[in-house]
């Protein structure tokens, strides 16, 4: 079974500053994705940057970027430059295993981002 | 294409009444999801379709749950006899491979009074 576990149930971050959203996870399975999600208060899920576990490299998506640590079995989100737009519920999830289409959700935390 | 579409977008229903709640997902995707997300929790993987053959189904998606998908275009997902804590966003989405091309639509609250 995999799991997701997000211990930042809220997180405040000053306008411009650069903010890191952790995220652990566990599986067993050898190959598996990781993927971080944006939900604003109107409800949609917005991808953001994906990270496969044999990449090398840390995946970047414009001001996001993905601190991966596989050893340590983490996938924390940077968030650079933040703006006030960035406030919302963020999602870390990952997918693998016998069940690849299936996403496995983290419990989220509230960003705010203060001007 | 404008997306995932979900309809309605809210519902309020009283205890024992069924609703049924329908996504219409991007042309080209094969594959369609369900999720229900409850207050300040991550979504949760209700059941999976490729085409129309639902090939997956989360032990969350008890008897009273039943979804499909004909001719693997829309979905459609119905709760018989609510209960309370049926109340959450279900939330559909889908993809044409891998959960990369996932796109969710806004959902349908649900509320059981």
């Amino acid at each position: 079974a995999q799991k997701i576990t997000q211990t930042q149930p809220g997180m405040f971050v000053q306008e411009k500053e650069a903010v890191t959203l952790d995220c652990t996870y566990d599986t067993s399975d050898p190959s598996y994705g990781l993927f971080w999600y944006k939900q604003p208060s109107s409800g949609e899920m917005i991808f953001l940057i994906y990270q496969g576990s044999y990449d090398q490299q840390n995946a970047t998506e414009g001001r996001y970027s993905l601190n991966f640590q596989k050893a340590r079995k983490s996938a924390n989100l940077v968030i650079s430059a933040s703006q006030l737009g960035d406030s919302a519920m963020y999602f870390c999830a990952m997918n693998g295993g016998t069940s690849y289409g299936k996403l496995t959700f983290g419990q989220g935390t509230i960003l705010t981002v203060h001007p | 294409d404008t997306g995932v579409s979900q309809d309605p977008r809210h519902k309020i229903t009283k205890r024992g009444q069924n609703v049924t709640f329908r996504c219409d997902p991007i042309s080209e995707h094969n594959r369609l999801y369900w999720y229900r997300q409850t207050l300040g929790q991550g979504p949760e993987f209700l059941t999976y379709f490729q085409n129309e053959a639902q090939l997956e189904k989360s032990r969350l998606l008890s008897d009273r749950f039943s979804a499909e998908r004909p001719k693997g275009s829309f979905s459609t997902l119905e709760i018989q006899r609510t209960e309370q804590g049926d109340s959450a966003m279900y939330l559909c989405a889908s993809s044409l491979r891998d959960p990369m091309g996932y796109t969710f639509g806004s959902g349908t609250r649900l509320t059981v009074v």
